[in-house]
């Protein structure tokens, strides 16, 4: 079945490390997103990505890092830098229409990252 | 900047009971807006959409309301049942500049169906 895959589901991390998170869709969709959520808060965007080799930074962008090397994966680091990466982090895709982009976001399943 | 909100954080309804969850936005330039359902450790799924030129849109058990005067939509849900027990977010499209593609979130309502 076609879907978004997030890996790892749970992560922990000491402080100072960098953590990669993993990102993959067979759905041949040319956007993908990352997105951050807090307890109690809404999705916040990290960066987006509309089309392989190039990337965005979202809202929150300030100590994370990601690539697009191909259409069907976009991995996210945290580094060292995130003063507070603790949250839910959740991929997504859609198919870019354009300048109006009015697709639907398919989300993963979220990881969990957790820095002690 | 531009941002989407909701009036009500928590909603509780017996089951049965329809329910509205509403929604303000402030960007009068979006023209798409979708509500997502996510429930506990999941990623949001998909519920219904709206675009700016409509009023209304039904789905099964779902409707959406838009109200572009007061930068208002909400969203109905009948006969609300527990496994519709979820958080609901809003969500519109920025189709303004390089940003388009982008969806912006509002903090989102917890709905709790008591059987």
């Amino acid at each position: 079945d076609g879907g978004i895959t997030q890996s790892p589901k749970y992560l922990f991390r000491k402080e100072g490390q960098n953590v990669t998170l993993s990102c993959e869709q067979n759905l041949n969709h040319d956007a993908m997103y990352w997105y951050r959520q807090d307890p109690g808060q809404g999705l916040r965007l990290i960066y987006y990505s509309q089309i392989v080799n190039d990337f965005q930074k979202g809202d929150i962008a300030e100590g994370y890092s990601v690539s697009r090397e191909k259409k069907e994966s976009f991995p996210l680091t945290v580094t060292s830098a995130q003063k507070n990466p603790t949250a839910f982090y959740l991929c997504a895709s859609s198919i870019f229409q354009g300048i109006t982009n009015t697709g639907e976001l398919f989300f993963g399943e979220g990881s969990r990252l957790t820095v002690l | 900047g531009e941002s989407v909100g909701l009036h009500l954080p928590t909603l509780s309804v017996q089951e049965g009971d329809n329910s509205i969850i509403n929604c303000a936005y402030s960007n009068s330039a979006s023209d798409y807006f979708i509500w997502y359902k996510q429930e506990s450790g999941k990623g949001p799924q998909f519920i219904i959409d709206i675009r700016s030129n409509m009023d209304k849109r039904q789905g099964q058990r779902v409707t959406v309301l838009l109200n572009k005067t007061v930068k208002h939509l909400s969203l109905q849900i009948a006969a609300t049942q527990p496994g519709d027990s979820a958080v609901y977010f809003c969500a519109e499209i920025d189709v303004s500049g390089t940003s388009y593609g982008k969806l912006t979130f509002g903090q989102g309502t917890i709905l709790t169906v008591h059987p």
